[in-house]
């Protein structure tokens, strides 16, 4: 019952643009789209999260389409340390209930030098 | 503290025993999950707690697992007679709760191997 699709993995020159989708098509209008990131024997890291707008921050961009039923992830100079897994979670954050994060498979990002 | 921390990092333990893994969240931060990742596997979800609420205790895999969380404190992770599939890293994270700020740190884990 995975609420995203990511492809399971990718390949990225470093010093080049890596550029991760993710689809997210039965996602409701509450529903936050969430991103982290697990570097080899580390805890998961959140990167960025956003509804509707696309979102900037030190890290990354996210672009969020129109219809909102997908989403990329924009690391704009990849380096050899952003080699990871990175999940793509789709989240409803209304602030009631139980709520875990559900993570899914990921996609590994493999940078290249 | 500055991060979410958890003991022990790696843990040996007989098969049958108990054991109690510990989860120091971020200080203020009202909403703690727990998972376990399997070698070369993904998060599985096993609880969340958030403030005083009833804990979702829907992603726990038997009635060998537990957890409690004293107020909006440490938690603490019991599984009582392990077994091998149980070996895997067991992460904690915390955030500030639902809503706007659910941004969750997660510590780096603690290690079960059971043998």
């Amino acid at each position: 019952d995975a609420k995203t699709t990511q492809p399971p993995s990718m390949d990225c020159a470093e010093g080049r643009a890596a550029n991760l989708p993710c689809n997210h098509s039965t996602i409701s209008g509450n529903e936050y789209v969430y991103w982290y990131r697990q570097i080899h024997s580390q805890g998961p890291q959140y990167i960025i999260h956003g509804l509707k707008n696309n979102e900037t921050n030190e890290m990354a961009s996210l672009i969020i389409t129109e219809d909102r039923k997908s989403s990329t992830l924009i690391l704009p100079h990849a380096t050899l340390r952003d080699t990871a897994v990175y999940y793509c979670i789709v989240r409803e954050t209304s602030g009631g209930g139980a709520d875990g994060l559900t993570f899914g498979k990921g996609t590994h990002l493999i940078i290249q030098p | 503290g500055a991060g979410v921390s958890q003991s022990p990092s790696n843990k040996v333990t007989e098969k049958g025993k108990d054991v109690e893994l510990r989860c120091d969240p971020i200080s203020g931060h009202t909403a703690l999950y727990w998972y376990r990742q399997r070698l070369g596997q993904g998060l599985e979800f096993l609880i969340y707690f958030q403030g005083n609420s009833a804990p979702d205790k829907s992603g726990l895999p038997s009635d060998r697992f537990s957890a409690e969380r004293t107020g909006e404190s440490v938690s603490t992770l019991t599984i009582q007679r392990t077994q091998q599939e149980d070996s895997a890293v067991y992460l904690c994270a915390s955030s500030l709760g639902p809503g706007r700020y659910t941004e969750a740190f997660f510590g780096q884990g603690t290690r079960l191997t059971v043998v």
